[in-house]
């Protein structure tokens, strides 16, 4: 079975400008989750999509969004991009979410390094 | 905040010793707890989860011990290979806005020595 895929691995931005990363899980996972992974603040929870709804947001500004598709694909985007947004942004998918149960275990992707100039 | 404690930052062993790695977590409904490993330029892989129903739980050379009344697990790796040298993330699931989401450690820089 295919793992987490995300793409593209690498970008680079200047300020100011907008940015649309995409995430496919592993087949027959519906839900999505996003991290955002820096040096100074480790791996940080952004949200969490669920049959195309958002189902849980972590304390990150109004700038950083996304969004799921029917065929649990997860794009997120980020707006008027600043110099502190550079980081690693890791997708993670599991079968049924923060559910609590044993389909809530996560699998992430090779993550999409952005830097932001 | 409801967070995640992990000690310690940075971990040098030889090959062969053990190594163990420890976190504390605040939230006490918090009730499964994953354990990554990342490698350079890689995105975190599990390597071993626990629920709160269980109290330990063994895979080969790891395993992963729970204490829900003092609030903390523990990651145990032995006869450790260089292989093993990563950055090692605990978890705890809890509660964020009113849902579960997963809350990570600070990390360990593992280093085994050939």
């Amino acid at each position: 079975k295919a793992g987490v895929t995300q793409t593209p691995r690498y970008l680079i931005k200047t300020r100011g400008q907008q940015v649309t990363l995409s995430c496919s899980p592993i087949s027959g996972h519906r839900s999505v989750s996003w991290y955002q992974q820096t040096p100074g603040q480790g791996l940080q929870f952004l949200f969490e999509y669920f049959s195309e709804t958002q189902r849980n947001k972590g304390n990150f500004p109004g700038r950083f969004s996304g969004r799921q598709f029917s065929n649990s694909r997860s794009e997120m985007n980020v707006s008027t991009l600043e110099l502190g947004d550079s980081a690693l942004y890791l997708c993670a998918s599991s079968l049924a979410g923060t559910s609590g149960g044993a389909g809530d275990t996560q699998y992430f992707g090779p993550g999409t390094r952005l830097t932001v100039l | 905040g409801e967070n995640v404690e992990q000690h310690p930052s940075t971990l040098s062993v030889q090959e062969g010793d053990s190594a163990v790695i420890k976190c504390t977590y605040s939230d006490s409904a918090s009730n499964y707890f994953p354990w990554y490993k990342q490698e350079l330029g890689k995105g975190p892989q599990l390597i071993i989860d626990i629920r709160s129903n269980v109290g330990e739980k063994k895979d080969q050379r790891i395993a992963v011990t729970l204490n829900k009344t003092a609030k903390h697990f523990s990651l145990h790796i032995t006869e450790t290979q260089p292989e093993d040298s990563a950055v090692y993330f605990c978890a705890a699931s809890i509660f964020v806005a009113g849902r579960r989401a997963l809350t990570f450690g600070s990390g360990t820089r593992l280093q085994v020595q050939p």
